[in-house]
């Protein structure tokens, strides 16, 4: 059964932190996402790494970086989280044709 | 620049009735489609595609049309049940290959309410 896990379900992190979300899959996916959900935003796209130590912008890339340094692991970083960047974060595997979703991560900017 | 469009934030159906949740697109190079729910708290969960070889896609009560002409697609769930409220999203992708790194871009969502 697919799989995609995120470090977090829930976030609370003060303006200037640095900030590690985290996901791992285990279908063995080249490719995978980290996406953010606003309300009237829909998904959003932020980086996608289509191997491993590689990484591409999505649409939205300004204020965060990713790391990639294993096949099953990909991490977004926030360099200095601001509170326009509260948000529910998700995560993605894809194969083929279909992209798998983590549970997502809802972090709160103070 | 939005290039994939859901007009309608929010829809309500009768329990037992057809619903029909619509989505435009603006980018002629788009050539696979897919349907997303999304329930509170969880993750998407992939509902149905449809490539652009085909103008239709039935799975179970779940079937999308597409109308490339129009560049429009359209999901309708019959006979609608409660589990189907949540948020559906639909997306779509331009050049489908055997690499599969091409990136989905995401509609606004449509938040669907049956109504017992």
């Amino acid at each position: 059964d697919v799989k995609v896990t995120q470090s977090s379900r829930y976030l609370v992190k003060r303006t200037g932190e640095k900030v590690f979300l985290e996901c791992v899959q285990d279908m063995d996916h080249e490719n995978m996402f980290w996406y953010r959900q606003d309300p009237g935003l829909g998904l959003r796209l932020i980086y996608f790494s289509y191997d491993v130590k590689m990484k591409e912008k999505g649409d939205i890339p300004e204020g965060y970086s990713v790391s990639r340094e294993k096949k099953e692991r990909f991490s977004l970083i926030l360099e200095s989280a601001s509170t326009n960047q509260t948000s529910m974060y998700l995560c993605a595997s894809r194969d083929l044709y279909e992209q798998y979703f983590g549970p997502g991560t809802r972090l709160t900017v103070t | 620049d939005q290039q994939v469009k859901q007009n309608s934030p929010s829809l309500s159906v009768q329990e037992g009735r057809i619903s029909i949740l619509n989505c435009d697109y603006t980018n002629s190079m788009f050539d696979y489609f897919l349907w997303y729910k999304k329930y509170p708290a969880e993750g998407p969960t992939f509902l149905i595609s449809i490539s652009s070889i085909k103008d239709k896609n039935e799975d179970g009560r779940f079937t999308v049309f597409l109308n490339k002409s129009a560049k429009h697609l359209s999901l309708h769930i019959v006979p609608s049940q409660p589990g189907d409220s949540a948020v559906y999203f639909c997306a779509a992708s331009e050049g489908i290959s055997n690499f599969g790194n091409e990136k989905l871009t995401f509609g606004t969502g449509t938040r669907l309410t049956i109504i017992p």
